[in-house]
């Protein structure tokens, strides 16, 4: 199964680009990246996933290196309403790590 | 649709009693999921189902029981509650197809029942 690294928390400003880095560098060929995101004490939110090509839709861009063995989350306009912990998963088996708890600030 | 919805919100047991957390799903997802969530933790899995009749245990399954005998419904049953067991439950559902490997995919996440075991 493949491991994830995340920092533990970032910072972002409001109206900026924030970006999410995951490090996942065991991955196997056939397993994809999926992000999700938990809003303080609900339950968590599906985001993004992605294989191997690049993926953009409403919420988020999700970037993955040729090698597979990182990507990063991308929220094109940070809101106060994106402070939340972000989950990068690199496996199939359902395993959701800490992730990293981004405070987005005025 | 109301998506994934759990009952109760919050729930208080005596060490030893038993319980059911419930879960349903209104979008005809065929699998479905439960886990648990220490505070300042991630989400652990503890049972998931992919399809009636199949269950299958994650990576905490130790004190928890499950059936899925609908499609809608898959609850989780506490044994003899511990207060080991005191964290916010998560139940979850997904498209999927069962011919596959399991896959994370696009999962639909419950509010969470808050359980305090004394």
């Amino acid at each position: 199964d493949a491991k994830t690294t995340q920092p533990t928390s970032m910072d972002c400003a409001e109206g900026r680009a924030a970006n999410l880095p995951c490090n996942h560098s065991t991955i196997s060929g056939n397993e994809y990246v999926y992000w999700y995101r938990q809003i303080h004490s609900q339950g968590p939110q599906y985001i993004i996933h992605g294989l191997k090509n690049n993926e953009t839709n409403e919420m988020a861009s999700l970037i993955i290196t040729e090698d597979r063995k990182s990507s990063t989350l991308i929220l094109p306009h940070a809101t106060l309403r994106d402070t939340a912990v972000y989950y990068c998963i690199a496996t199939d088996k359902l395993i959701f790590g800490t992730g990293t708890r981004l405070q987005v600030f005025p | 649709n109301a998506g994934v919805t759990q009952t109760p919100k919050f729930q208080v047991l005596k060490t030893g009693q038993s319980m059911t957390l419930q879960c349903a799903q209104d979008m005809n997802h065929e699998y479905m999921s439960w886990y648990r969530q220490d505070p300042g933790m991630g989400l652990r899995l503890i049972h998931y189902s992919v399809g009636a009749g199949i269950t299958d245990q994650g990576e905490v399954p130790n004190g928890y029981n499950v059936s899925r005998s609908t499609t809608e419904d898959f609850p989780l049953r506490l044994l003899s509650a511990a207060p080991s067991q005191t964290s916010v439950y998560f139940c979850a559902s997904w498209e999927g197809d069962a011919r596959l490997p399991v896959k994370t995919y696009e999962q639909y996440f419950g509010p969470g029942t808050r359980l305090t075991v004394t």
